[in-house]
């Protein structure tokens, strides 16, 4: 079984602040995904990452994916209220038609 | 576009009854995931189907859990009878075939078990 573990787990900073979040495995995938979940709210897909050492920026958000693709970090510049929220990774093997989601970082910028 | 639809959104009942949860996919995605979320965790992959047929229940606690999806669009997931430990937030996905990495999810159905 694939894991995926997200640290921290929980996160509360200052608005403006720049904070990571990390998801971290022993396996390799092919891909690797971060989503945000809002309360009541289901998960958003924020970015897919496929090849290793790739990285994206979404705005204020930069994703990495490891060069051994079993690892992938999330860094927010000058957090605002609006980045509150779950965070979860999800990784995903091609021939293998499903996602193996992370354990979650619960982010709160507090204004 | 619409997007996914669940329902009921919120779900109380008592432990050994039977609860039932609907999902309504994007038109045209033929892949139809279920997912639990206990809370404060990931979701967990209950069952996946691929227009009406079951791809992958591996995870799914078949003694009290089932699944339908009979016309390839809307699906049903039902626990009877339910335990204290079967409260979480159930969600919804779908995707086109094939992208799997493009997953919609709906807004879930939290369901408390007393």
């Amino acid at each position: 079984t694939q894991l995926l573990e997200q640290s921290p787990q929980f996160l509360s900073i200052q608005e403006g602040e720049n904070l990571t979040v990390y998801c971290n495995s022993s396996s390799v995938f092919s891909s690797l995904q971060w989503y945000r979940q809002e309360p009541g709210e289901g998960p958003v897909l924020l970015v897919t990452v496929v090849t290793g050492g790739e990285v994206k920026k979404l705005k204020r958000l930069t994703f990495q994916f490891g060069d051994a693709r079993k690892d992938s970090s999330l860094h927010i510049t000058a957090a605002q209220p609006g980045d509150t929220g779950l965070y979860l990774c999800a990784g995903a093997n091609f021939g293998n038609e499903k996602l193996t989601f992370g354990t979650g970082t619960r982010l709160t910028i507090i204004p | 576009e619409a997007g996914v639809a669940q329902s009921p959104r919120y779900k109380i009942i008592e432990k050994r009854q039977s609860v039932a949860f609907w999902c309504n996919p994007i038109s045209g995605h033929a892949t139809l995931y279920w997912y639990q979320q206990i809370l404060g965790q990931g979701p967990k992959l209950l069952i996946q189907f691929q227009n009406n047929g079951v791809v992958d229940d591996s995870q799914l606690p078949k003694d009290r859990f089932s699944a339908e999806r009979l016309k390839g669009v809307d699906s049903t997931l039902k626990i009877q009878p339910a335990k204290l430990e079967d409260s979480a937030v159930y969600l919804c996905a779908s995707s086109l075939t094939g992208e799997v990495y493009t997953q919609y999810f709906g807004p879930g159905t939290r369901l408390t078990v007393l």
